[in-house]
């Protein structure tokens, strides 16, 4: 299973760019890393999804080197709204096995 | 377009009694999911269904079953409720099975057995 690790939790001011990295050493050829937001008390929602290099939309972007084991999400600009988990997940379509979302990263963004 | 709607948003159970959670989707997706999520938790897979007319189990399937009623609704069935089974339910669905599938998630189901 491609296992996820991600840090617990990062802290921001608002207007900062936030970079959470997550780490999949077993990421297989057919897997996409996919990235959620979960807000407190509301089901997670999709941000942003990629096989490699770089993806660009309007909340954010994902960075993954050419060896695929680990991603960035980067957040420009955070603001008090962004606080919230993000979960990292790796994996393929076809296979439940792996979704695992585990526990995510908890950015808290401060004024 | 409602996305994926839940019911009921908060229930209490006293530990024995049973309840189904509902779950249904206007996307037209064929795959369908229940998680569950304890405090400071991540979600966690109890059942699926991949397609209608399939279900599966998850991570942690004991103590509950499932009804994959149509391509819309996924129902999510407590037997014999326990003081364990507190937790918050997701629904979720996918257009296809699998983590890369994007998976677009219900409101949620607060759940508290007494």
């Amino acid at each position: 299973l491609a296992k996820t690790t991600q840090p617990i939790s990062m802290d921001s001011y608002e207007g900062q760019e936030v970079n959470i990295t997550c780490s999949h050493n077993n990421i297989a050829t057919n897997d996409y890393i996919t990235w959620y937001q979960q807000f407190p008390s509301q089901g997670p929602r999709f941000i942003i999804q990629g096989y490699k290099t770089k993806v660009t939309n309007e909340v954010a972007s994902l960075f993954i080197p050419a060896d695929r084991k680990s991603s960035t999400l980067s957040l420009p600009r955070v603001s008090l709204s962004d606080t919230a988990v993000y979960y990292c997940l790796v994996g393929d379509t076809g296979n439940t096995d792996k979704l695992i979302f585990g526990t995510g990263t908890r950015l808290q963004v401060f004024p | 377009n409602a996305g994926v709607t839940q019911t009921p948003k908060f229930q209490v159970l006293k530990t024995g009694q049973s309840m189904t959670l509902q779950c249904a989707q206007d996307m037209n997706h064929n795959s369908m999911y229940w998680y569950r999520q304890d405090p400071g938790m991540g979600l966690r897979l109890i059942y699926y269904s991949a397609s209608e007319g399939t279900t599966d189990k998850g991570e942690v399937p004991n103590g509950y079953n499932v009804s994959r009623l149509n391509k819309r609704e996924f129902s999510l069935r407590l037997e014999s409720a326990a003081p364990s089974q507190t937790s918050v339910y997701f629904c979720a669905s996918s257009e296809w099975p699998g983590a890369g599938e994007t998976q677009y998630f219900g409101p949620g189901t607060r759940l508290l057995v007494l």
